[in-house]
């Protein structure tokens, strides 16, 4: 079965500090993708990365950063130097395949960035 | 493009009450999802479509039913509300295996309904 933990529910960290966050992902299948997304406290989802299973090179972007390993079935994502309006809640999710490309998401963890 | 959009943005129901939520995509997308949001529980999939017609079950389909009868639009139904239908719902399209981004999903803004 497929399955997306996000252990860390909540953090708190001050501004400018580096921040991680965990993602484990369980599947049978060789070929998947992972993504994460953002949800302000506006309530939309923000797609932030896509990435494949074939393609374990971690990402940067700016201030973010994701580490694929496939050894250890996580996709963790860090933030360099924290800012307030990083706060949100990041979902994880897996995206199973099979016919319907549904995705299968982590619980999510709730990021507060204070000043 | 407008992407994906839902109707409406709120809404408040008594137990027993019916309603439809809406989702639009002008992306001629051929899959369309709906998710539901409940705290600490991320986003569950309720029904999907891979096309224009079809419809399928997901994880928590019970007290829902959907449609699909033109390809831009995807319907929730729900037929007599119940408190445990509060919720966030999220709809969501993908251009389905045809694409290169067959595994990207565009998500609309979201629907708060409460049931009282």
């Amino acid at each position: 079965a497929q399955k997306v933990t996000q252990a860390q529910t909540e953090i708190s960290v001050v501004e400018k500090e580096d921040v991680t966050l965990d993602c484990v992902y369980e599947t049978r299948d060789t070929t998947y993708y992972l993504f994460w997304y953002k949800q302000p406290p506006s309530g939309e989802l923000v797609f932030l990365i896509r990435r494949n299973s074939f393609d374990e090179q971690n990402e940067i972007s700016g201030r973010y950063s994701w580490n694929f390993q496939k050894s250890t079935s996580s996709f963790n994502f860090t933030i360099t130097a924290s800012q307030v309006v990083d706060s949100a809640v990041y979902f994880c999710a897996l995206s199973v395949m099979d016919s319907s490309y549904k995705l299968i998401f982590g619980s999510g963890t709730r990021l507060l960035v204070r000043p | 493009n407008a992407g994906v959009t839902q109707t409406p943005k709120f809404r408040v129901l008594k137990t027993g009450q019916s309603m439809t939520l809406l989702c639009a995509q002008d992306m001629n997308h051929e899959y369309m999802y709906w998710y539901r949001q409940d705290p600490g529980m991320g986003l569950r999939l309720i029904h999907y479509s891979v096309g224009e017609g079809t419809t399928a079950k997901g994880e928590v389909p019970d007290g829902y039913n959907v449609s699909r009868l033109k390809k831009q639009n995807f319907l929730l139904g729900l037929e007599s509300a119940a408190p445990s239908q509060t919720s966030v719902y999220f709809c969501a399209s993908s251009p389905g295996m045809t694409s290169a981004d067959s595994y990207e999903q565009y998500f609309g803004p979201g629907t708060r309904l409460t049931v009282t």
